[in-house]
């Protein structure tokens, strides 16, 4: 049952602390997505991936947020340091894009719902 | 750039009976997809339905179905034969065809389903 896993998922932090959120989308999928939803804000975009290459991360606050992906099997989303404004669910989606469009679903994974006190 | 409009921050429906989920957008791209996600308690998203806009025929999806209005950018959601498993938050979503695959999310719908 191929799915996308998210690592931890539930995070209660101190303000000033580092935290990394981890997602491992599934095999084979090239395209990775990290989304942030707040009550304020509902969904958005922080950032994607392509081929392990950034596409686009306008939607993340340069100075503390920064997304990688080591491997193909490995997406990480790490704030440092954290603010309590950080709080909220965070999600990783994956898909498979070919070519230049893609009809192809999002997976989602579960969601870290992290706690900034 | 594309936004979603969802204009009923709550609805609620008998068990049984058939309740219609609003959605807008703006966009000035001919050819998109749009999709209902559902979100129940354990937050987990979960796709409900999808459209394509270059098909004329609304998607259907077991009790589920879609109202789409190209012209009127209105893609609403009916869910029939509603069931207490239906509870949750419905997020409508648009994505383009080209370019940035990113979803755009409408602020969500609470449904809650009476016994």
């Amino acid at each position: 049952d191929a799915r996308v896993t998210q690592t931890p998922r539930d995070k209660v932090t101190e303000m000033g602390q580092e935290v990394t959120m981890r997602c491992q989308p599934i095999l084979g999928h090239n395209t990775v997505f990290w989304y942030r939803q707040t009550m304020m804000q509902g969904l958005e975009l922080l950032a994607y991936f392509r081929n392990r290459a950034p596409l686009d991360d306008s939607g993340m606050p340069k100075d503390r947020f920064s997304a990688e992906m080591p491997d193909a099997t490995l997406a990480t989303l790490k704030i440092q340091p954290s603010e309590p404004r950080d709080s909220a669910v965070y999600f990783c989606a994956s898909g498979l894009t070919t070519g230049l469009a893609s009809n192809n679903e999002q997976f989602f994974g579960p969601g870290t719902r992290l706690t900034v006190l | 750039a594309q936004t979603v409009t969802q204009s009923q921050p709550e609805m609620s429906v008998q068990e049984a009976e058939t309740v219609t989920l609003s959605c807008t957008y703006d966009t000035s791209e001919s050819d998109y997809y749009l999709f209902w996600y559902k979100q129940p308690p354990s937050r987990q998203m979960i796709l409900v339905i999808r459209q394509e806009a270059y098909k004329q025929q609304n998607a259907t999806e077991n009790r589920f179905s879609v109202n789409f209005q190209k012209a009127a950018k209105s893609f609403s959601l009916k869910i029939s034969d509603s069931q207490l498993g239906d509870a949750a938050m419905y997020f409508c979503a648009y994505r383009s065809v080209q370019g940035a695959q990113k979803l755009v999310f409408g602020q969500g719908t609470r449904l809650t389903i009476n016994p």
